[in-house]
């Protein structure tokens, strides 16, 4: 099994550009998690899918943010304009979303560091 | 709500040491209790899992025991090893929903001196 992917690992940019992350998640997986993590505020879920549908994007900490799932393998989190304080590592997790089996799987993550 | 507590660190240790990150939790129902573990630089990994009241979970030499009548899931090992450093976090799910998703605690960091 592949695992989740996500690109690009590392992605540096300059304040008021737009970023665009990328995950693919485990195949069969019906749920999609976005996470950041800072040392200041840990880890913190931003949205999360559920059959490409978002549930809860109540995470999600401005109009800046937004994220996508058009179809079953593949979502996109976007930052437009990107600001410093954006700068964190962004994970991406899936899980199959059944009784019993809810446990999630994690990317290796995406580094942001906006200047 | 749901929520998770767990021991705040870091949590400094000497190599073969017993280990123990207490994890209390607050939920409606019967929820799934799990341990990730997250080494530097990489993702979060699950350690261990429990569904139901009394299971054990466990792998590579931890364990948890889901104490219902306590509301805890404490993380023990018997003999700790440098590799074991990392960040270890409890969490739950509350399994009501094909769309459940997983509290996370804050996060408890662990480093082992040889």
């Amino acid at each position: 099994d592949a695992g989740v992917i996500q690109s690009p690992r590392h992605e540096v940019t300059e304040m008021g550009q737009e970023v665009t992350l990328r995950c693919k998640p485990i195949s069969g997986h019906n749920s999609l998690f976005w996470y950041r993590q800072t040392m200041m505020r840990g880890l913190e879920l931003l949205i999360y899918f559920n059959n490409n549908v978002p549930i809860d994007d109540s995470g999600m900490p401005e109009d800046r943010f937004s994220a996508k799932m058009p179809n079953a393998s593949f979502s996109t989190l976007k930052i437009q304009p990107s600001e410093p304080r954006d700068s964190a590592v962004y994970f991406c997790a899936s899980s199959r979303g059944k009784v019993g089996s809810y446990e999630q799987y994690f990317g290796p993550g995406t580094r942001l560091t906006v200047t | 709500g749901n929520s998770v507590t767990q021991m705040e660190g870091p949590v400094t240790l000497s190599e073969e040491a017993f280990l123990t990150i207490n994890c209390t939790y607050t939920a409606t129902g019967y929820p799934s209790l799990f341990w990730y573990v997250q080494y530097p630089g990489e993702g979060l990994q699950l350690l261990l899992k429990a569904t139901k009241a009394d299971d054990k979970g466990s792998n590579k030499g931890f364990e948890a025991t889901y104490r219902k009548e306590t509301t805890s899931f404490h993380l023990e090992k018997g003999s700790v090893q440098v590799s074991d450093s990392a960040v270890y976090f409890c969490a739950l799910s509350d399994g009501r929903s094909s769309a459940s998703k997983i509290i996370f605690g804050s996060g408890t960091r662990l480093s082992i001196r040889p």
